[in-house]
Formats: structure tokens, sequence, C-alpha cells
């Protein structure tokens, strides 16, 4: 049975701080998703990882993805009131994926 | 395109009701999925469909039904709603691009059984 796991499952930070959120999975797979929720809304995609050693960053957010580890990483560099959302990993299988329990991040001025 | 709709928003049932949450996409996607957000537990596979006439069972099925005899169409059944089932459930469409699977949220339904 595939099983991710996400920490911390909360996270609150200040402003200016860099923090890394963790999401581990049982079974090989090469391809992990990270989305981002805000509160009462659907998910929203933010990066695909498809290989080992992949890295992908899009603004103060780097993915990083180690396949052997069976391990990804989301890195927050200096983070913003605006980035204050619960992130979501989640692996593939076949059409569907499985995802973790979310980390819930709280930015504060 | 409208991209993933779902039906209702909202929908508060009582103990042993029945009700269909409604799916649809325009994007011509072979794929689609129901999954349910409950707190703490992130999302988790319903039920899914490969394509149209393909249904299989996913993570948590119980208590609930699928038919997909179109490409756009995928509802979701309740049989006897139960309070268990309270929680926000939603609809996703995808399609594979290279070794991606493209995954299309839709906006969730937010149902509450008493």
């Amino acid at each position: 049975e595939l099983k991710v796991e996400q920490n911390p499952l909360f996270l609150s930070m200040q402003e200016g701080k860099n923090y890394t959120i963790y999401c581990n999975y049982s079974t090989t797979s090469d391809r992990l998703y990270w989305y981002r929720q805000d509160p009462g809304k659907s998910l929203e995609s933010l990066f695909v990882l498809l290989s080992n050693g992949a890295v992908k960053q899009e603004g103060r957010l780097m993915a990083s993805l180690d396949t052997k580890a069976r391990l990804s990483t989301l890195h927050i560099t200096a983070a913003v009131h605006d980035l204050s959302a619960t992130y979501f990993c989640a692996v593939n299988r076949g059409s569907r994926l499985t995802f973790g329990e979310g980390t819930q991040l709280t930015v504060n001025p | 395109n409208a991209g993933v709709t779902q039906t209702p928003k909202f929908q508060v049932l009582k103990t042993g009701q029945s009700m269909t949450l409604q799916c649809a996409q325009d994007m011509n996607h072979e794929y689609m999925s129901w999954y349910r957000q409950d707190p703490g537990m992130g999302l988790r596979l319903i039920h899914y469909s490969v394509g149209a006439g393909i249904t299989d069972q996913g993570e948590v099925p119980n208590g609930y039904n699928v038919s997909r005899s179109t490409t756009e169409d995928f509802p979701l059944r309740l049989l006897s709603a139960a309070p268990s089932q309270t929680s926000v459930y939603f609809c996703a469409s995808s399609y594979l691009s290279g070794r991606v699977y493209e995954q299309y949220f839709g906006p969730g339904t937010r149902l509450t059984v008493t």
C-alpha cells in the first residue's frame, strides 16, 4: 500500500524566514506533485517532479525530489504572508494520486 | 472551456438520504476521479475512471457508486448518507502529457450529513 507522509503538519513562521516541508513516500515512484490549497478553495498545481534529482523553483518556493530516499522537499525562502496556505504533496499511481496529509503554513508578520 | 464543474457547491442531507454529486469536464480528458477531503487526512481517492464505461474503486469506496456513461460526466452517488460522509468532495479530470498526468480539480462540493 502506498503511503505518503508530510511533516510538519502545522508550520507557523515569521516573514523573512526560511523553512522546509518534507514529503516521504513508501513505494517507488518517479512522479511527485506539489499543490497549494487556500481555505475554502480547490487545489492549485505548483510543481511536478519527474526524476531523481529534479529541482524546480517558482518565486520563493523550490521543490526537489530524491527517488532513492523516496523524499521530496518544498523549501520556502524569505516567507511572505501570501504564502500562507496548506501544501500537499502527492504521488502518482497511473492517473490517480495518493496525497500526503498536508502542511498548514501560516506566515506571521 | 469551463474546465471541471461540480454541482452543488453545498449540500445538507439527513442520515439515510441519497443524492448524486455531479461532475462534468469539457476538455475531453480520458481520466476522472473523485476524492474526499477530511481535516488532517489530505485527499483520499473514492472512485476513478480511465475512460467512458470503465470505473474502479479507490481507497475509500464504501457507500459510494459511480458510473461513466460519457467522457464528460462522472457522477458520484451516495446510496444512504451517513454522518461519516460529511466531507468536501473534489472531482478531478486528467490526461497524460508525456510522462505527466496533468490534473484539473473542480471547485469542490461541501457535504454535511446530519
